[in-house]
This record gives structure tokens, sequence and C-alpha cells, in this order.
């Protein structure tokens, strides 16, 4: 059983389009995040949310909207895509309290190309 | 604002050799640090954090608050030890968030 999973793995589309990447963990954490990982393998954190609840939103541009229907679930839409967008795609959740509380489970990410 | 710094992006070692990469760190409060590992197409998973205090795959990093360091240290290197590590801080002042270091790469030369 997968803990955090996200779909699709591999997303190649074309600059303008619209695409979704979608989150799921089974951990029963708390809070849920978006990461982005660049060509340069740095990480830089986009969104967080706790409990349904957006609680970080770093400088990104508005084309990207994450979605939360639970707190099992956090996805993450783009619009208009730009060759910048190119990257990969990091869910990740925490628990708040007890002894694992403050670690991040990552998804295997979702490779992003913008042709 | 918070901030980890890993000078290296690259650091190679010949197996056997002992391994150190660096982390420092600023941040106004008390930290809470990680070192998070990606193994060549494989998730970010977490490697050790400071509170724990333990060995991982023969790894450790002690919290030098004085310094505000966070080194990664290994006495003798493995071939598979290579990978790309991540330092990273948890924000424990309001709001939940992790800072990460811009990453070392690890290179174990057989």
């Amino acid at each position: 059983d997968t803990a955090v999973s996200q779909t699709p793995k591999y997303l190649v589309t074309q600059m303008g389009n619209d695409k979704s990447i979608k989150c799921e963990q089974n951990l029963g954490h708390d809070t849920m995040y978006w990461y982005k990982q660049d060509s340069k393998k740095f990480l830089k954190i986009m969104f967080s949310y706790n409990n349904k609840e957006l609680i970080i939103n770093e400088t990104v541009p508005n084309r990207f909207s994450p979605k939360s229907p639970d707190k099992a679930h956090l996805n993450l839409h783009i619009n208009s895509l730009e060759l910048g967008d190119s990257a990969v795609y990091f869910c990740a959740s925490s628990q708040d309290e007890g002894s694992g509380a403050n670690v991040l489970t990552f998804g295997a990410g979702s490779r992003l190309t913008v042709l | 604002a918070q901030r980890v710094t890993q000078p290296e992006k690259l650091l190679s070692v010949f197996k056997g050799a002992p391994v150190e990469l660096k982390c420092n760190y600023s941040y106004s409060g008390s930290p809470e640090l990680f070192w998070y590992v990606q193994y060549s197409r494989q998730r970010l998973q977490l490697l050790l954090r400071h509170i724990s205090r333990e060995s991982i795959k023969g790894f450790t990093a002690d919290l030098n608050k004085g310094e505000t360091s966070f080194h990664l240290k290994k006495p003798f290197a493995q071939e598979e030890d290579s990978a790309m590590y991540y330092c990273a801080l948890w924000n424990s002042g309001g709001y939940q968030k992790v800072t990460f270091g811009t990453g070392t790469k690890l290179q174990v030369i057989p």
C-alpha cells in the first residue's frame, strides 16, 4: 500500500494547455504539501494544506491552483502551461503530533514536461 | 527568515573514505533539522532527524547550535550511498513549513 501516491507519474504536454496532478495519502496525516524540484534539483515549497485549509502559499504564479477536497487529497491544477513549468512535482504529507510529527513522507513525483 | 545552506553541489569520495556533507542554517527559533535522501529514480525519504540522535545506514549528524550547523557524516562511504542529500529545517514557529537546502549530490567512486 503506497502511503503517498501521485498521478500521473509522467506528463508531457504543449504550452498553453491546462493539466492536473493528483495526490492521495492513506497515512491519516493532517498536512499535505506540493513541492517543485527543478532541473538543478532545487526543492521549493509551493503550497501546504492543513485539514483542507490552505496555510502556505509561496510565491507561485496564480496559474497554479491547489485543491483539497478532503484531508487525504491534495490536487494541483496548472493553467496555461509554460516551458518553465517543466519540473518534477512532489506531493508530501506530515502529521502534526506524535513521534513522527514534522517528518515529510513524499510521493514518487510527477515529471511534467512542457513542449 | 529561515535559510538552509549546503555549500557543495557535488561531493565525490572513494569507497571506504569518510564522508561529510555540510549543512548550515539560519533560524531565529529553536531549530528542528533533518536530512533527507533521494536515491536514483526513487522518492525522497527521511534519513535522520536531529532529535532522534540515532545512526541510520552508518550516517550521523550532530546539531551544533554555536556554529549553526548540522553536518552529515559517515566514517566509511559505500557505493550504495551515492544519492542526492538534502538538509531541511522545520519551522516550528507558526505554521508547518520545511525549508530545504539546495542539495548535495554524493558520488562514491568504487
